[in-house]
């Protein structure tokens, strides 16, 4: 079955603790993205890599932290500098230029300090 | 720099009523428009997209979609709407010349159907 998967859906963080979301494809696309979701902010991007080893900060990388080591993996490290993480964090990839540069997302992550 | 306005954070529209959700991006440039669902608890599922050709697009669950290039809108229909397409909807645009790929989402609107 071809996707986005991530995982935990569910992740609890105690303060001082970094934590990593995982994110897999199996759709063989080359750039992915992390976006962080909060209510009434809609989705705000946090980190994208094109290629492989290769990854750009977005527009809220503070605090963050990613690796693109291999083409299918997009693991994202919320670190202890990130202040405010509690989020819904998103997971994508996109479809090759030549197919219309369409992103397609996992199901989502949920984290919540405590 | 790009962005996107959806004027709307909530539609309220009763059971069978067309609705319409509507979406302003800011710069004319050539543009790749697409719309997106979320249902609670989920990621975002792809509805329509606009790539180039015809200014009407047709997506899944019966929505539909018009570019208009003059007054760089995308707006979202439905003629009839059902209990379950409540759900929060985005609009999002990715720069067609840009090298970065980068897609950039309104803040959503949230329709709910009442019975």
């Amino acid at each position: 079955d071809g996707g986005i998967t991530q995982s935990p859906k569910y992740l609890f963080r105690k303060e001082g603790q970094n934590v990593t979301l995982s994110c897999e494809q199996n759709l063989n696309h080359d750039a992915m993205y992390w976006y962080r979701q909060d209510p009434g902010q809609g989705l705000r991007l946090i980190y994208y890599s094109q290629i492989v080893n290769d990854f750009q900060k977005g527009d809220i990388a503070e605090g963050y932290s990613v690796s693109r080591e291999k083409k299918e993996s997009f693991p994202l490290t919320v670190t202890s500098a990130q202040k405010n993480p509690t989020a819904f964090y998103l997971c994508a990839s996109r479809v090759t230029a030549s197919s219309g540069n369409t992103i397609y997302f996992g199901e989502g992550s949920w984290l919540t300090v405590v | 720099a790009q962005s996107v306005t959806q004027l709307d954070s909530q539609v309220p529209v009763f059971e069978e009523a067309p609705v319409e959700l509507r979406c302003n991006y800011s710069s004319s440039v050539s543009v790749y428009l697409f719309w997106y669902v979320q249902y609670p608890n989920q990621g975002l599922q792809l509805l329509l997209k606009y790539l180039s050709g015809s200014t009407l697009v047709k997506g899944i669950n019966g929505f539909e979609a018009e570019f208009n290039k003059s007054q760089t809108s995308f707006h979202l229909r439905k003629p009839s709407v059902h209990i379950s397409d409540t759900a929060e909807y985005f609009c999002a645009v990715s720069d067609r010349d840009s090298g970065t790929y980068k897609y950039i989402f309104g803040t959503g609107t949230r329709l709910k159907v009442l019975a």
